[in-house]
């Protein structure tokens, strides 16, 4: 597609409940990545996928938080049993391939989540 | 100590003026720099990247880049109110792929 795209854009759950947010890259991006921003923060590193594998997932704030990317495209993070904490925008990015290598990432237009 | 490190301000200036704004980063072995503009409720987008030391232009932006201070900075100049937004520094450290972003300096051109 033209640009990363992201869905849902608003999602509200209640505390406890199981969260999937879905991420569809810029066609021929081989890197994506996941990142969360609260209000007045920078966005916050959670998950790296170089193709298919997560070459980075050091940002994973616990094990209640999962991401697969299985055709190396599309990408879902999942979040389980909810928490108020989990509430911020969960921004999406791709770049053309890796970059230590000179690409750079592109940001969709986010997940905003409310945990109530 | 934070991996990158931005003053939240706000950074006020009138209309026409030069802003400039900082960033430091702790990772003496970061390679690539990146300057994001984000507008309130909006997703960061790309203004500049940066890799080699010295001074970068693009247009009314420059980014400057030195290294042994571990320092990196951008200027805009002949601001505009439309540049009011949050300007996020972020910092590809070595060895890693992932971009580690600063908390952003907002700011605010006054007409």
């Amino acid at each position: 597609g033209a640009g990363v795209s992201q869905t849902p854009s608003n999602k509200v759950t209640e505390k406890g409940k199981y969260v999937e947010l879905r991420c569809d890259p810029i066609s021929g991006h081989t890197a994506l990545y996941w990142y969360r921003q609260s209000l007045g923060q920078g966005p916050e590193f959670l998950i790296y996928f170089q193709g298919t594998g997560a070459a980075d997932d050091s940002g994973l704030p616990n094990d209640r938080f999962f991401a697969v990317r299985p055709e190396g495209s599309v990408s879902t993070l999942k979040i389980q049993r909810t928490e108020r904490g989990d509430s911020a925008v969960y921004l999406c990015a791709s770049s053309l391939g890796p970059t230590l290598s000179g690409n750079t990432i592109y940001f969709g237009e986010g997940s905003w989540l409310t945990v109530v | 100590q934070k991996e990158v490190e931005q003053n939240s301000g706000p950074l006020s200036v009138p209309e026409g003026a030069i802003a400039s704004l900082n960033c430091t980063y702790s990772d003496r072995g970061s390679q690539s720099f990146f300057w994001y503009r984000q507008y309130s409720g909006k997703s960061p987008e790309l203004i500049m990247f940066i890799y080699s030391n010295g001074d970068k232009e693009d247009g009314r932006f420059t980014a400057q880049l030195n290294k042994a201070s571990q320092y990196v900075s951008l200027l805009i100049r002949d601001s505009q109110p439309s540049d009011s937004a949050t300007y996020l520094c972020a910092v590809n450290q070595g060895g890693y792929q992932k971009v580690t972003f600063g908390t952003g300096t907002k700011l605010q051109v006054i007409p």
